[in-house]
């Protein structure tokens, strides 16, 4: 029930194509969901978060899509650009909770 | 720069041995996280600090021990270490205590056990 399931695992765009990322979770007490950004060598680092009283969140060319009744969530990069590639790892808390529930992480390569 | 910091950045070690990693918070965090980043893995939680007392478990080995000093730095202490120990360990910090606050992470230490 605690667990977040990220898919896929890797994933290899063309330069200006749609990057498409998801996320499923269990736990209905999860209230706030980010997306962390890493690049190698380098900390995660805060890209995007979105708590579920609204279904997108859209900052530049990075969307939180939420879907509440499907208990997913997905992070999509418009106009994938190579300095996009990194690895990006979705999360979610409860407010009741001291800690994220991690997922597994998805390498994305952007090809130019 | 995230304003975390790590040290030392690079460690490397033979089995059984014990290593300390020291983590300073962002100015006014009082929240340290740790992590363990393994080759190509995902982040493991391995436990949380907050204003000095210890809030939440992850995965975290019995060989494994952390604190959080008056100062709020944070150290993590790995004992007889194994080969499988070789990962990279962040430490974050967060202003507030619950999961929705934003965590800063460090540049991390990378261990290495020989």
């Amino acid at each position: 029930q605690q667990q977040v399931k990220q898919s896929p695992q890797s994933l290899i765009v063309q330069k200006g194509g749609i990057s498409i990322i998801n996320c499923a979770y269990e736990n209905t007490a999860f209230d706030y969901f980010p997306w962390y950004q890493q690049f190698p060598g380098k900390g995660p680092a805060l890209l995007i978060a979105i708590r579920p009283d609204v279904s997108e969140k859209k900052e530049g060319r990075f969307t939180i899509s939420f879907n509440k009744s499907a208990k997913q969530f997905s992070l999509h990069i418009m106009d994938s650009q190579p300095g996009d590639s990194a690895t990006y790892f979705c999360a979610a808390s409860k407010a009741s909770n001291y800690q994220l529930i991690w997922g597994a992480g998805t390498k994305l390569i952007i090809k130019p | 720069d995230s304003g975390v910091t790590q040290t030392p950045k690079h460690l490397i070690t033979a089995t059984g041995q014990r290593v300390t990693l020291r983590c300073s918070p962002r100015s006014g965090d009082l929240s340290v996280y740790w992590y363990q980043q393994s080759l190509d893995q995902g982040l493991q939680f391995l436990i949380q600090y907050y204003n000095g007392e210890e809030r939440a478990k992850g995965n975290i080995l019995e060989r494994f021990s952390a604190q959080q000093f008056p100062d709020l730095h944070s150290e993590l202490n790995l004992s007889s270490l194994e080969l499988g120990d070789s990962a990279l360990y962040f430490c974050a910090s967060s202003v507030g205590l619950a999961g929705s606050y934003e965590q800063y992470f460090g540049p991390g230490t990378r261990l290495t056990v020989t």
